[in-house]
């Protein structure tokens, strides 16, 4: 079955680039849209954006000057940056597959991003 | 942004029990909305999509309903294996936005 795996560095320094990168196993990449997700400690869930496997993004307007996210087919792979970082981008960051419109059916673990000097 | 609205927050309940969690949006979502089940420390689990969909190998003890802009998610016969917290998450407009939780404790 399909499985998602997030990768990248767990602290990052105030106004760095967060990078993380999820890698697809199981199924292909193709044919779906894939997103990023994130979840601050105690609160709840906000979508960051999506990439089509084509190529094709859309991103939450909120974040939307400080987010690009790519694919690489070959890898099987999707990559979220997130620019300029503060505390408040501290969070737990997962990668998800979106279908049956628009929902996310299949989740990685998350990983956690601590935004600290 | 549609914003999503869930009550209660906490809910105490215990074994057996029927249990339903509204979830109201700012604007109507037709059915364009799933519920999710997280655990601590876990990924959110996908239960219901377009709002009385059960995702495959879900138990059937859990259903939803509703349309426009007020849902429900109803467990029929609470299990220990249902405390956790369950989010509504509306797919009808991005930016795709989810409800602030409710949490499911023992009572």
């Amino acid at each position: 079955q399909v499985q998602l795996q997030e990768s990248g560095p767990g602290l990052v320094k105030p106004s760095e680039t967060l990078s993380l990168t999820c890698t697809v196993s199981g199924g292909s990449i193709s044919n779906y849209y894939w997103s990023w997700i994130r979840q601050p400690p105690g609160k709840g869930l906000e979508w960051i954006a999506y990439i089509y496997y084509s190529g094709t993004t859309k991103y939450n307007p909120s974040l939307k000057s400080r987010v690009a996210v790519s694919v690489d087919t070959s890898k099987n792979q999707f990559s979220l940056n997130l620019s300029s970082v503060t505390a408040a981008d501290t969070a737990v960051y997962y990668c998800a597959r979106q279908s049956k419109g628009d929902v996310f059916d299949i989740w990685g673990q998350g990983t956690m991003v601590t935004v600290s000097s | 942004d549609i914003q999503m609205t869930q009550s209660p927050s906490t809910l105490s309940a215990s074994v057996g029990d029927r249990v339903t969690i509204t979830c109201r949006a700012s604007q109507t979502l037709i059915s364009w909305l799933a519920w999710y089940q997280q655990k601590p420390g876990k990924a959110p689990k996908l239960l219901i999509y377009k709002a009385s969909s059960l995702e495959s190998g879900v138990p059937s003890r859990f259903s939803g309903s509703g349309s426009g802009t007020e849902f429900t998610l109803t467990i029929s016969s609470l299990q220990p294996d249902d405390f956790a917290t369950y989010y509504c998450q509306q797919c009808h407009t991005y930016p795709l936005t989810f409800g602030g939780g409710t949490k499911v404790e023992i009572k």
